[in-house]
């Protein structure tokens, strides 16, 4: 059974730019997951999908951040301007469902913002 | 969960020797817990979680984690760790009402041979 996928794995920027990250859920799963992980602290959820509608925003800053889930299977998180807070390790997770259901995560993508 | 506290950054041991990794949080409703895992170069897996019923829980790797909710706690332990244990551990609750998942800082396992 194939992971969660995430690309890029690396990216670096300069504030004010834009970026983008790509999600791709392990199949059949329902609920994808966007975290933040900034160095030293655990992970903090921005955004959190069924299938393509948002169960969970609260915590996204969107003013910069946005994310969609186009058809209910992959997903992309956008930050347009970065700033140099915004350097940390973006983290897709899926599960089968929501609730306590275990949440498989992807190698993430870690943004340098300079 | 209002707040999960891994009150260790960085545990170093010995190989073989025991281990615990602590946990606590706070919340004043029923609550889940997990421990996830990070080993270098992966993603987060689950490690364990408690749901209900016995407050001892098992990995099928020897670790096990206690629920006690007298002392709000969930510490991880192991009697005898391996190289291959090394890793980053994560603890995370979720309430009854609201199932978001609220992380510790994380625990870095430091096995000395």
């Amino acid at each position: 059974e194939a992971g969660v996928a995430q690309s890029p794995r690396y990216k670096i920027i300069e504030k004010r730019q834009s970026v983008a990250f790509w999600c791709n859920p392990i199949s059949g799963h329902a609920t994808l997951y966007w975290y933040q992980q900034i160095l030293g602290q655990g992970p903090k959820l921005l955004i959190q999908f069924q299938n393509n509608g948002v169960v969970d925003d609260s915590q996204l800053p969107k003013d910069r951040f946005s994310a969609e889930r186009l058809k209910g299977v992959d997903s992309t998180l956008k930050i347009q301007p970065a700033k140099l807070e915004d350097s940390a390790v973006y983290l897709c997770a899926s599960s089968l469902f929501g609730g306590y259901n275990e949440q498989f995560f992807g190698p993430g993508t870690r943004l340098t913002v300079l | 969960a209002q707040s999960v506290t891994q009150l260790d950054s960085q545990v170093p041991v010995f190989e073989e020797a025991p281990v615990e990794l602590r946990c606590n949080y706070s919340s004043s409703v029923s609550v889940y817990l997990f421990w996830y895992v990070q080993y270098p170069n992966q993603g987060l897996q689950l490690l364990l979680k408690y749901l209900s019923g016995s407050t001892l829980v098992e990995s099928i790797n020897g670790f096990e984690a206690e629920f006690n909710k007298s002392q709000t706690s969930f510490h991880l332990r192991k009697p005898s760790v391996h190289i291959s244990d090394t890793a980053e551990y994560f603890c995370a609750v979720s309430e009854d009402s609201n199932y978001q998942l609220i992380w510790g800082a994380g625990t870095k396992l430091i096995i000395k041979p």
